[in-house]
Formats: C-alpha cells, sequence, structure tokens
C-alpha cells in the first residue's frame, strides 16, 4: 500500500499564482485533512474532510480552498499565493475513532512564495 | 488560543540519558492523546499514545505519563540515542469531531 501521497514535494510561487497540492490515500479512510507545519507553531489544521461531498474549515483556512469528489483525493488549492503562505503542506489520512488509533502523514509539500 | 501547550521547543540530552517532554490541554472532552515522531523530510508517525483513564503506557524505551487532574501529560525516553533525534509533538484528539490538536513542537537532539 503506497498510504498517502502527496504532489508535488516541493513547489516555488511566484506571489498572486495559484496551484493545488494533490493528496491521495488508498486506505479507504473517511477522514482527511491538511495540515501546514511552521517553525515554532506546530501543525495547524487548514481544512478537514469527513467524507465524499463533505468538507470543513479548520484553524487557518483563509486563501487555502478544499473538495473532496472521491474517497481517496482530498486536493488543497490556493487561490492567489501569498508569502505568508511559505510552508510545509501535510496531508493525513484515518478511519474515525475514540480512544484509539491515529492519522497516516504523507510526506509533505514544501511550498516557497516569493 | 493554543489548546494543547508543549515545552521545551528544543532539547539536547546526552546518550543514554533521559529525554523529558511535557504537554498540558485545556478541554476536558479530549479523548485520546499520541505523540508523533518526525524525522527532517518526512512526515509525523505516530510514536505511542494514551487514553486519559489510564496513568502510564510504555512501549520500549518510551513512557508517557498521565496526570488527568492537571490536565497533562508527559513523553518520557529512556536510554536516549542519536536515532532518536527528531521532532516530537504532542496532540489531542477531539473525540467525535476526530480532529487532532497539535503542540508546537520539541526538537530533540542526542549528542553521542
Amino acid at each position: 500500500n503506497a498510504g498517502v501521497t502527496q504532489t508535488p514535494k516541493f513547489q516555488v510561487l511566484k506571489t498572486g499564482q495559484s496551484m493545488t497540492l494533490q493528496c491521495a490515500q488508498d486506505m479507504n479512510h473517511e477522514y482527511m485533512s491538511w495540515y501546514r507545519q511552521d517553525p515554532g507553531m506546530g501543525l495547524r489544521l487548514i481544512h478537514y474532510s469527513v467524507g465524499a461531498g463533505i468538507t470543513d474549515q479548520g484553524e487557518v483556512p483563509n486563501g487555502y480552498n478544499v473538495s473532496r469528489s472521491t474517497t481517496e483525493d482530498f486536493p488543497l488549492r490556493l487561490l492567489s499565493a501569498a508569502p505568508s503562505q511559505t510552508s510545509v503542506y501535510f496531508c493525513a489520512s484515518s478511519t474515525f475513532f475514540t480512544g484509539g488509533g491515529g492519522y497516516t502523514f504523507g510526506s509533505g509539500t514544501r511550498l516557497t512564495v516569493v | 488560543q493554543q489548546q494543547v501547550k508543549q515545552s521545551p521547543q528544543s532539547l539536547i540530552v546526552q546518550k543514554g540519558g533521559i529525554s523529558i517532554i511535557n504537554c498540558a490541554y485545556e478541554n476536558t472532552a479530549f479523548d485520546y492523546f499520541p505523540w508523533y515522531q518526525q524525522f527532517p523530510g518526512k512526515g509525523p508517525a505516530l510514536l505511542i499514545a494514551i487514553r486519559p483513564d489510564v496513568s502510564e503506557k510504555k512501549e520500549g524505551r518510551f513512557t508517557i505519563s498521565f496526570n488527568k487532574s492537571a490536565k497533562q501529560f508527559s513523553l518520557h525516553i529512556m536510554d536516549s540515542q542519536p536515532g532518536d533525534s527528531a521532532t516530537y509533538f504532542c496532540a489531542a484528539h477531539g473525540g467525535a469531531t476526530n480532529k487532532l490538536i497539535f503542540g508546537t513542537g520539541t526538537l530533540l537532539a542526542v549528542q553521542p
């Protein structure tokens, strides 16, 4: 099994450009989420999805859009890139769990906005 | 508002020593507390986790201590090795929401 696959691994954007970060999982997980990781700030939730067709905002959603047309895919779109969006982005998936279990993370996309 | 507070931000330990990372949470609705380990250039990976009805959980050299009344939990790494050098995140699971709220991370360096 591939687990959670993120593409691309690295990307440089100019301010104002748009792009889509891809995330795919092959574990039939209902739950998928996007985090950004910044020094000293840990992992912050951007958007999440509890199943195909259902998405919701996390802690830092501004400037990002998501959609979930299939169980497997959860792309993250940057509408108009800003330098503040320079970060490492992680996609994660899981089944629904209480009292046990965990997320599976992708290997990340390192984005630089100049 | 940071729901999970983690300290220290960085930690240097000699090989064979004990590494201790502390976390505190606010929301009593959290139902599960995992720790994630992240190596450079990789995504976080689940290391060990505990439920709030348990005071301690041990897996090999890694132990979680949990104090429900104080709303604190900590990770102890016994006999720390250079291969343990990584960033460690504590987290709290939001029950029915399935959200994981992460601490700010601790960069651990184990010197040989």
